[in-house]
């Protein structure tokens, strides 16, 4: 039962370096979604995935690509990490882009840029 | 654009007071609120979801109240124990946002001292 998989947990990053971050649900679900924690923040929407084959841009894009591999998974990609895209992030599905759709979320990748 | 504050950010007690986690929100047009809770190191857990037309919540020892035309809504915790401690965090999802995003308050971290 393990809902929400990210993978790795923890990542340490050189500026200009790039990487990708896994993320995939064992739920059937159609939406998924990646955010990022700041201290201080609420999470910021970054990217979402309303059905397999979509993607579309949230509210903090700039600097992430992202890929909806299959139903399963939701890849996002850093493609020249800079310090300030340290964060924690986190991945989330839905069963639908439905307003009353509670989210599921995995544990977050803990992402150091330096 | 809708804002969602989270006031304090944080809260220590002792081992058994019943408390009140605070959140608001400067657009009324929404279509739910939700409150999580996250557990250093983990993801965020659902804890309850109270739509537009509904003026509580209730589970166990969680109660969450909404006051849609004020903005407001309030999470209390009866009898608080040891294992309250938590960041716990609202988020609502705005009427006027056509892609249904969770906008989120920056969490209030709770620490229940034994």
């Amino acid at each position: 039962n393990a809902g929400v998989t990210q993978t790795p947990k923890f990542q340490v990053l050189k500026t200009g370096q790039s990487m990708t971050l896994q993320c995939a649900q064992d739920m059937n679900h159609n939406s998924m979604y990646w955010y990022r924690q700041d201290p201080g923040m609420g999470l910021r929407l970054i990217y979402y995935s309303a059905s397999e084959g979509t993607t579309d841009k949230g509210e903090v894009p700039n600097g992430y690509n992202v890929s909806r591999l299959n139903k399963r998974e939701f890849s996002l990609r850093l493609e020249s990490a800079a310090p300030s895209q340290t964060s924690v992030y986190f991945c989330a599905s839905s069963e639908a882009r439905q307003p009353n759709q509670p989210q599921h979320f995995g544990d977050g990748t803990r992402l150091s840029i330096l | 654009k809708q804002e969602v504050t989270q006031i304090p950010a944080a809260l220590s007690v002792p081992e058994g007071e019943n408390l009140v986690l605070n959140c608001s929100f400067t657009d009324s047009a929404i279509y739910n609120l939700q409150w999580f809770r996250q557990d250093p190191g983990k993801g965020l857990t659902s804890l309850l979801l109270i739509q537009s037309s509904q003026r509580e919540q209730t589970s166990g020892r969680l109660n969450a109240s909404l006051d849609k035309s004020s903005g407001r809504s309030t999470l209390y915790i009866a009898a608080s124990q040891p294992g309250d401690s938590a960041t716990y965090l609202c988020a609502v999802r705005s009427v006027r946002d056509s892609n249904y995003q969770l906008i989120w308050g920056a969490g209030t971290k709770l620490i229940i001292k034994p």
